[in-house]
């Protein structure tokens, strides 16, 4: 059974940065697209963008560019999602989610595995 | 990003009944639509992928359908336990990105 285990919550002052990790249990860390998503309080499910595992390139959902970094550290089979210049409006948990095999055509989900979510509160 | 639609979004049903929600994509995404459903203060379970395949372990009650940009999700013989919200995704990797629609919330009578 595959667990993405991630960060404890996190607080954070308007304009600051958060940096959320995300560790997969097993070796599917080469293997698997990894995304992030974000729920803000009462509200729906918004991807943000996936990061290749093999090679670490990255596409970020529009509503983040510029403001969002994902990143892997092959060393420590982890995963990051950095977001800068914080808001009332970034506040939200924070999700990673197992995507599709590295490789397979036309499809880069679905998201078969979650992790726990890691709560971002911004304060001004 | 592409817009992905559902109806309604919320509803109230009696167990036993049958409901159906359903997902418009802006564009044609093939096959290539997911459901989650996601109960209060939990984790997305991933319930169907490829508009109709039933991930193991999810029970039968749940079914999909559709392709292109017309999509549903049906739940039949409603059970107390199947009260969650649920979305619907596209997971295509072309532009601009993969997308949920609003949510359905299903709630018991």
């Amino acid at each position: 059974q595959v667990q993405l285990v991630q960060s404890a919550a996190e607080v954070k002052k308007s304009g600051a940065s958060v940096k959320v990790s995300c560790r997969p249990s097993e070796s599917s860390f080469t293997s698997h697209y990894l995304h992030w998503v974000r729920q803000a309080p009462g509200q729906g499910l918004e991807w943000m963008g996936i990061i290749n595992p093999t090679g670490g390139s990255t596409v970020y959902a529009q509503t983040f560019q510029g403001r969002v970094t994902m990143t892997r550290d092959t060393s420590t089979s982890t995963f990051y999602m950095e977001l800068s210049s914080l808001t009332s409006e970034d506040t939200a948990v924070y999700f990673c989610a197992r995507g599709a095999r590295v490789g397979v055509r036309y499809v880069w989900g679905p998201f078969d595995y979650w992790g726990q979510g890691t709560l971002v509160t911004v304060s001004s | 990003d592409t817009q992905m639609t559902q109806s309604p979004s919320s509803l109230s049903a009696s167990v036993g009944d049958t409901v159906t929600i359903t997902c418009r994509a802006s564009h044609d995404i093939g096959p290539y639509l997911a459901w989650y459903q996601q109960k209060p203060g939990k984790v997305p379970k991933l319930l169907i992928y490829a508009a109709s395949t039933v991930q193991a372990g999810v029970s039968s009650r749940f079914s999909g359908s559709g392709s292109g940009t017309d999509f549903s999700l049906t739940i039949s013989s409603l059970q107390p336990d199947d009260v969650a919200t649920y979305y619907c995704q596209n997971y295509d990797n072309g532009p601009p990105g993969l997308s949920f629609g609003a949510g359905t919330k299903v709630e018991m009578k």
